[in-house]
């Protein structure tokens, strides 16, 4: 089956660091990676969509220039969190489309990325 | 704008009762509705996925139902046992093209042994 991962799986850093967050798709090709942010006992919100080769599109209210996408490769998708303070706290999840054609493709959901930021 | 809605929040059942969980949206016009599962800082795990066209799908001791005029589904899970304790989402996508998927906030399930 398709296997989604992220690195890390946790990470703590001082406010005002940056903290760079891989999404990998393993066994396939993915074009577009999708960035989701979950806070405790809360659903997940979409932060962001991400297409291979171009600029990703950011949902009403997320800080594209605080929350910097590069989807550099079709198995790689990496969130970085800049200037980190303790609100950016969360949980990240990242999925990647697997596109068969329009109606039959599918997201797989990576493990999730604990950031807490002191 | 789509909202979900899934209650009751969260659920604690003795081992060998059934599980109701329901979720519902208030834009009837979905391409299909997906089931989750998420256990503790993990990540999701797809359980059942529903076309718009489709009433229910089964896997197992999992049931779904899909009311999409009425914008429900309901998610059933057979004689539950300790290892189904875990947090389920629900989650629609809105046309065949869209990639965004809209989730509800989720149940969070306990099976007592």
């Amino acid at each position: 089956g398709a296997v989604v991962s992220q690195h890390p799986s946790w990470v703590i850093c001082k406010s005002g660091t940056s903290v760079k967050i891989e999404c990998r798709s393993l066994d396939f090709q993915a074009t577009t990676m999708f960035w989701y942010r979950q806070f405790p006992k809360q659903s997940l919100m979409l932060m962001a969509t991400s297409n291979e080769g171009s600029k990703a599109t950011y949902e009403q209210g997320v800080e594209k220039d605080k929350f910097l996408i590069n989807h550099a490769s079709l198995t790689l998708s990496t969130l970085t969190v800049t200037s980190a303070h303790p609100e950016d706290s969360s949980f990240y999840i990242c999925s990647a489309r697997v596109f068969q054609r329009v109606g039959t493709d599918t997201q797989y959901f990576g493990p999730g990325t604990r950031l807490t930021v002191l | 704008k789509q909202e979900v809605t899934q209650i009751p929040a969260a659920l604690s059942v003795p081992e060998g009762e059934n599980l109701v969980l329901n979720c519902s949206f208030t834009d009837s016009a979905i391409y299909n509705l997906q089931w989750f599962r998420q256990d503790p800082g993990k990540g999701l795990t797809s359980l059942l996925l529903i076309q718009s066209s489709q009433r229910e799908q089964t896997s197992g001791r999992l049931n779904a139902s899909l009311d999409k005029s009425s914008g429900r589904s309901t998610l059933y899970i057979a004689a539950s046992q300790p290892g189904d304790s875990a947090t389920y989402l629900c989650a629609v996508r809105p046309t065949a093209a869209g990639n965004k998927l809209t989730f509800g906030g989720g149940t969070r399930v306990l099976v007592k042994p």
